[in-house]
């Protein structure tokens, strides 16, 4: 299996855009996972799906922020308008049965100017 | 869920064991302990996980002191590319809440 993939692994935007992530997990694995690192804060969860139902989001930031999963196959963070301090990694991963038990992507490298 | 206790940093010769220790005092009954590893610039990766019993993998041991206070990730050979943050979580049925972890330095 090629792992958790996540698109793009480098967004460069300017404050206000709109931006997207993308993330598909590993084939057959239930849960799915969005954080989110930066140095002062570290490692965050932001929002965790279940059989592609939000289960906890509680970890958004505000509702510049949403998530979905349409099918248990994609993914998507969507962050509108985009700030400066939203620049982060944004990592994806995914479970299968044991939700702590966690696979990880590479994550995406976003900056906001 | 309890909070966990880890050294800021460590440094480990190439080849000898690497032991990290992680206290873990008001750990309830329920919850079990996972070690992560984050190498620079990568996702974190899973290690391992136990309850109360030893632990072993391809990875690593997991002890368990047995009164559940505090447990030790031992990597038995540790080479160049285990140079990584490691987490110690603690956690029931709720998700993981990574800390600052340790800072694995693997010297040759």
């Amino acid at each position: 299996d090629a792992g958790v993939i996540q698109s793009p692994r480098h967004e460069v935007t300017e404050m206000g855009q709109e931006v997207t992530l993308r993330c598909k997990p590993i084939s057959g694995h239930d849960y799915l996972f969005w954080y989110r690192q930066t140095m002062m804060r570290g490692l965050e969860l932001l929002i965790y799906f279940n059989n592609n139902v939000p289960i906890d989001d509680s970890g958004m930031p505000e509702d510049r922020f949403s998530a979905k999963m349409p099918n248990a196959s994609f993914s998507t963070l969507k962050i509108q308008p985009s700030e400066p301090r939203d620049s982060a990694v944004y990592f994806c991963a995914s479970g299968q049965g044991v939700k702590n038990i966690q696979y990880f992507g590479a994550g995406t490298r976003l900056s906001v100017l | 869920d309890a909070k966990t206790t880890q050294p800021p940093s460590m440094d480990c010769a190439e080849g000898r064991a690497a032991n990290l220790p992680c206290n873990h005092s008001t750990i309830s009954g329920n919850e079990y302990v996972y070690w992560y590893r984050q190498i620079h610039s990568q996702g974190p990766q899973y290690i391992i996980h136990g309850l109360k019993n030893n632990e072993t993998n391809e990875m690593a041991s997991l002890i368990i002191t047995e009164d559940r206070k505090s447990s030790t990730l031992i990597l038995p050979h540790a080479t160049l590319r285990d140079t990584a943050v490691y987490y110690c979580i603690v956690t029931g049925n709720t998700p993981l809440v990574f800390g600052k972890g340790t800072r694995l330095s693997v010297i040759a």
